[in-house]
């Protein structure tokens, strides 16, 4: 099974608009963390945003928000007033506090449109 | 600055070659990861190491080679084992035990002609 699924392969937004990018994961271990990065053209992994699995609340970095629902194993990225620079690639990933492993989704190619 | 630094960017490589593409931080991280990437399929692990001297197999281990003899440097080796090496190929570390951010490099892109 996968372990973080993103099911939107694409997402286009209006600039100075709100979208959410998709994940959801599949784990057993009860300590873990969520992550969100943004892939540019240029190829490198911008971390955004980190969640962890006993966080009350729902984190935020700037424009960036995690919501986190325990429950339904979802950790969606929230993007707040978007920016033409926001264009990207942006993957979920989770971390199993009982391993070293990082397992990354497939990623959503975010177009923010002028 | 502190970061991870990837060499070379871009590589062009006969089939039947081996080729080494060398991560270097400078952020005394212990832990180093190697990762896959092709597209729509997102990151794929290929090995990673907690401590000098020691690493691990990932998913996708087959056709390649690792060494870290040294806390800053993790290279990796495409053999000629490796049936469909061209991709991208990104490095990244973390501090260690408990600490969960990766830092990521710039990147590799292997082609093989």
């Amino acid at each position: 099974a996968q372990k973080i699924t993103q099911t939107q392969p694409g997402m286009f937004v209006q600039e100075k608009e709100a979208v959410t990018l998709d994940c959801t994961y599949d784990t057993s271990d009860p300590s873990y963390g969520l992550f969100w990065y943004k892939q540019p053209s240029s190829g490198e992994m911008i971390f955004l945003i980190y969640q962890g699995s006993y966080d009350q609340q729902n984190a935020t970095e700037g424009r960036y928000s995690l919501n986190f629902q325990k429950a339904r194993k979802s950790a969606n990225l929230v993007i707040s007033a978007s920016q033409l620079g926001d264009s990207a690639m942006y993957f979920c990933a989770m971390r199993e506090y009982r391993g070293n492993q990082f397992y990354f989704g497939t990623g959503t190619s975010l177009t923010v449109i002028p | 600055d502190g970061g991870i630094t990837q060499s070379p960017k871009y590589l062009f490589r006969k089939e039947g070659q081996n080729v080494t593409l060398s991560c270097e931080q400078n952020l005394n991280h212990d832990a180093m990861y190697w990762y896959r990437q092709d597209p729509g399929q997102g990151l794929r692990l290929i090995y990673y190491s907690q401590i000098v001297n020691d690493f691990q197999k990932g998913d996708i281990a087959e056709g390649y080679s690792v060494s870290r003899e040294k806390k800053e440097s993790f290279p990796l080796t495409v053999t000629s084992a490796q049936k469909n090496p061209t991709a991208f190929y990104l490095c990244a570390s973390r501090p260690g035990a408990g600490a969960n951010v990766l830092t990521f490099g710039a990147g590799s892109r292997l082609t093989v002609l």
